[in-house]
């Protein structure tokens, strides 16, 4: 079975066009996350969700919009592609029961959407 | 602000050689600590973590890690590597009570057969 699994796995668009990116995980956890890796393997959080509100959100272009419609899912939606958001996409997820300093919980990674945008 | 620093970038050792991979992180709080590896073409898997108790942590596949406090690492080992070992090596750190995970850089490690 699989635990955090993300369509499609493969997304190549032109520029300008308007995209989505599907998380979904089986494993009860209640937060979420989105990671843009570059083409230098750089791993960089943008969004998170918890409880389906938003509680990390870098700084990342408004034109890209989270959106969670329960605890199993979030979803990316990219308006106006630009050549520079290609990358990989990954989806990851956690479980945090109670916010204690120090106390945290591993995050599971998806697959990766690979976005080429010509 | 946080950050984590994998002064590795790319390592090559021919198989049965032992590995360390440097990892250090500026935060002076209570951290969470972890490895992950990405293997050609995969996703980013957990190695080992460390939260609290002993230093040295065991993980998956023969890989052990130490966290020194005094000197904020967390330094990835195996004595003795494998050419499926070829793979991304990517050190996270967790501060505090932050939801966020700060990841490294990258140590691209090519095992010679």
């Amino acid at each position: 079975d699989t635990a955090v699994s993300q369509t499609p796995k493969y997304l190549v668009t032109q520029m300008g066009n308007d995209k989505s990116i599907k998380c979904e995980q089986n494993l009860g956890h209640d937060t979420m996350y989105w990671y843009k890796q570059d083409s230098k393997k750089f791993l960089k959080i943008m969004f998170s969700y918890n409880n389906k509100e938003l509680i990390i959100n870098e700084t990342v272009p408004n034109r890209f919009s989270p959106k969670s419609p329960d605890k199993a899912h979030l979803n990316l939606h990219i308006n106006s592609l630009e050549l520079g958001d290609s990358a990989v996409y990954f989806c990851a997820s956690s479980h945090h029961q109670q916010r204690v300093a120090g106390t945290t919980d591993t995050q599971y990674f998806g697959p990766g959407t690979r976005l080429t945008v010509l | 602000a946080q950050s984590v620093s994998q002064h590795n970038h790319h390592v090559i050792l021919s198989e049965a050689a032992s590995l360390e991979l440097g990892c250090n992180y500026s935060y002076g709080g209570t951290v969470n600590l972890f490895w992950y590896v990405q293997y050609p073409g995969q996703h980013l898997q957990l190695l080992l973590k460390y939260f609290s108790g002993d230093p040295l942590v065991k993980g998956i596949k023969g890989f052990e890690a130490e966290f020194i406090k005094s000197k904020f690492s967390f330094n990835l080992r195996k004595p003795s590597v494998q050419w499926s070992d070829t793979a991304e090596y990517f050190c996270a750190v967790n501060a505090g009570s932050s939801y966020k995970l700060i990841f490294g850089s990258g140590t691209r490690l090519l095992v010679r057969p």
